[in-house]
């Protein structure tokens, strides 16, 4: 069965933009979850939805927001991209309420010039 | 504070040389513990999920035990596929984020 599947894989943005990042979860998981992970920091939670609800948010500014649809598909969206924004953005996907073994997808790195 | 740190942070073994990954955490609650292990460039692929102290899981030449205050994950023989960096996070009760470790990266020598 297909994994999680996110687009696009690879993004170059300039300072100031914004860009919006897509997952589509495996299928029947309704939780999903988004990380970012950079050399420095590790994996940094971002946020986790489930059946449409925000149900745990991270340390981000407002600038990173996210939401997810009615067939369980999310998206981040991050405005007034900076510098420091460039990541591999990770979506995990669990078929269980509690969120516990979530599986990943491939990321999308994002670089800001 | 909830917190996971992992050691060594780089490890590298000659073909089967067993060893073990150590991955302490602080947590208020622990809903679970989960190893995984990350190629470079991919997501985290998913090994096995811990949820109380004493439980053991094994898959290939893998096994991974968790105590109150650690787990480790346990390498026999390794071969050179091995060769990844392997994360490990937890998940707090009434929540539904997990906090990773920083990783370690293994190197397994042919």
């Amino acid at each position: 069965k297909a994994g999680v599947t996110q687009t696009p894989r690879y993004l170059i943005k300039t300072r100031g933009q914004q860009v919006t990042l897509s997952c589509s979860p495996i299928s029947g998981h309704r939780s999903v979850s988004w990380y970012q992970q950079t050399p420095g920091q590790g994996l940094q939670f971002l946020f986790e939805y489930f059946s449409e609800t925000q149900r745990n948010k991270g340390n981000f500014p407002g600038r990173f927001s996210g939401r997810q649809f009615s067939n369980s598909r999310s998206e981040m969206n991050v405005s007034t991209l900076e510098l420091g924004d460039s990541a591999l953005y990770l979506c995990a996907s669990s078929l269980r309420a509690d969120n516990t073994e979530a599986f990943f997808g491939q990321g999308t790195r994002l670089t800001v010039v | 504070e909830d917190q996971v740190t992992q050691s060594p942070e780089a490890l590298r073994l000659q073909e089967g040389e067993s060893s073990s990954l150590n991955c302490s955490y602080t947590v208020s609650g622990l809903r679970g513990l989960f190893w995984y292990r990350q190629d470079p460039g991919k997501g985290p692929e998913f090994l096995f999920t811990l949820y109380s102290a004493g439980e053991e899981k094994e898959k290939e030449r893998l096994k991974a035990t968790l105590t109150k205050k650690e787990s480790f994950l346990h390498i026999t023989a390794p071969k050179p596929e091995d060769s990844a960096t392997y994360l490990c996070a937890v998940q707090a009760t009434g929540t539904y984020k997990y906090i990773f470790g920083t990783g370690t990266r293994l190197k397994v020598l042919a």
